[in-house]
């Protein structure tokens, strides 16, 4: 139980498209999502925590109006990053907190390695 | 501020030998709880440990051990008789009441390399 699946694995695209990165939680329902970034050889930070059906919160730093964040539903986030640079390439990973589960727990996805060219 | 700090980047060990991996974390919160992952090269986090502030007692778990200590505030990982399996990088992370319990303060991580 408590699978976190993320589509696509990874992607490739060009300098100024916009990219969306699913984040499902496919075995239970997470009211809360959290979407960290990896950079190469470096650690994971936190870049917004959503919680469903209201809007995301921004880490200092992240531009939210880049890194658009909707949590529609208990079982699903999306991570758009809007018009991306090669600055943007990373490794992105969401987790979920289920509902009836104590409130530190988290479930990561598998992560989604984003190149932009 | 919550911080994780670990202070090895990386360690280099020949398979069988042992490897600790050094966990300091700064909090004022009284309860909180600590983590340790295991990243191997495909990029999945495997979690492998978390513990709370009151639970001070050692765990085992096959050749994993966690040594907890709040009167230095760490929280050390060993790898014993280590295998080439266990090349990853290790992170150990905060999880506080102060940051509502979502966030996980992640170290820097330690990457771990074993060789044959």
């Amino acid at each position: 139980g408590a699978v976190v699946s993320q589509h696509p694995s990874w992607v490739i695209c060009k300098s100024g498209t916009s990219v969306k990165i699913e984040c499902r939680s496919l075995d239970f329902q997470a009211t809360t999502m959290f979407w960290y970034r990896q950079f190469p050889k470096q650690s994971l930070m936190l870049m917004a925590t959503s919680n469903e059906g209201s809007k995301a919160t921004y880490e200092q730093g992240v531009e939210k109006d880049k890194f658009l964040i909707n949590h529609a539903s208990l079982t699903l986030s999306t991570l758009t990053v809007t018009s991306a640079h090669p600055e943007d390439s990373s490794f992105y990973i969401c987790s979920a907190r289920e509902l009836d589960r104590g409130r530190y727990e988290q479930f990561f996805g598998p992560g989604t390695r984003l190149t932009v060219l | 501020a919550q911080k994780v700090t670990q202070a090895q980047t990386e360690i280099s060990v020949v398979e069988k030998e042992d490897v600790t991996l050094d966990c300091v974390y700064e909090t004022r919160d009284t309860t909180y709880y600590l983590f340790w992952y295991k990243q191997p090269p495909s990029g999945e986090l495997v979690f492998l440990i978390r513990r709370n502030s009151f639970d001070e007692q050692n765990e085992i778990s096959g050749r994993y051990s966690w040594n907890f200590q709040k009167s230095t505030s760490s929280f050390n990982f060993t790898i014993t008789a280590s295998q080439v399996v266990d090349s990853a990088v290790y992170f150990c992370a905060l999880s506080t009441p102060t940051d509502s319990w979502g966030k996980l303060q992640f170290g820097a991580g330690t990457q771990v390399v074993v060789t044959p």
